[in-house]
């Protein structure tokens, strides 16, 4: 079973450049969410969705946007990356209802020069 | 922006000592509290999810309890062994959905 694939696993990026990281899974899962993890602040939550067409801000939002087509696909896109975005991303899934476990991806590792 | 409290932030504790942390929440809207095990390059894995004020779960020598009265989670694991070395996280959940993190403690255990 995938589960939650995320890619790219590592990538270098200079300030003011854009891309996406991807977020795919297969467990028909309605909610999806986009975190990252700094040392000393945990994981600290993006950006998430509720199910297709449904996105909602999380703590830190300022510098990323997402969308939701599909049930399985949640991007997460830097528009213009800055040094400040340098971080590991978590993207993980759960079915509807706060009461199912988090399933999440391998992280992206994103440096900012 | 929620608050969610995690205590203490590090543990050193010997092979065979029992021990225990603490998850601290906002008392008011509670859906779910969540614990998660973090080892080194890995991603987190869930250990329990828990929804009834009382609740106490179990898996092997971790358990946990929940009071959500007062707003806080115990997670205590019973003769700790090396392969317990990781980060534990707690996570609040509430109902519109969203899952809001503790900061972790990061639990070593010495052979």
């Amino acid at each position: 079973n995938a589960g939650v694939t995320q890619t790219p696993k590592f990538q270098v990026l200079k300030t003011g450049q854009s891309m996406t990281l991807q977020c795919a899974q297969d467990m028909n899962h309605e909610y999806m969410s986009w975190y990252r993890q700094d040392p000393g602040m945990g994981l600290r939550l993006i950006h998430y969705s509720v199910g297709a067409g449904i996105t909602d801000q999380g703590e830190v939002p300022n510098g990323y946007n997402v969308s939701r087509s599909t049930t399985e696909d949640f991007p997460l896109r830097l528009l213009s990356a800055a040094p400040s975005q340098t971080s590991v991303y978590f993207c993980a899934s759960r079915m509807q209802g706060n009461t199912g476990e988090l399933f999440f991806g391998e992280g992206s590792r994103l440096t900012v020069l | 922006i929620l608050n969610v409290e995690q205590s203490p932030q590090s543990l050193h504790v010997q092979e065979g000592d029992s021990t225990n942390f603490t998850c601290s929440f906002p008392s008011s809207n509670f859906y779910a509290l969540h614990w998660y095990r973090w080892e080194t390059a890995k991603s987190p894995e869930a250990l329990f999810v828990m929804t009834l004020n009382g609740d106490e779960k179990k898996k092997g020598r971790i358990s946990a309890t929940l009071n959500t009265k007062e707003g806080y989670s115990y997670l205590y694991i019973k003769g700790s062994q090396p392969e317990d070395s990781a980060t534990y996280l707690c996570a609040f959940g509430t109902s519109y959905g969203k899952l809001t993190f503790g900061q972790g403690t990061i639990l070593t255990v010495h052979p």
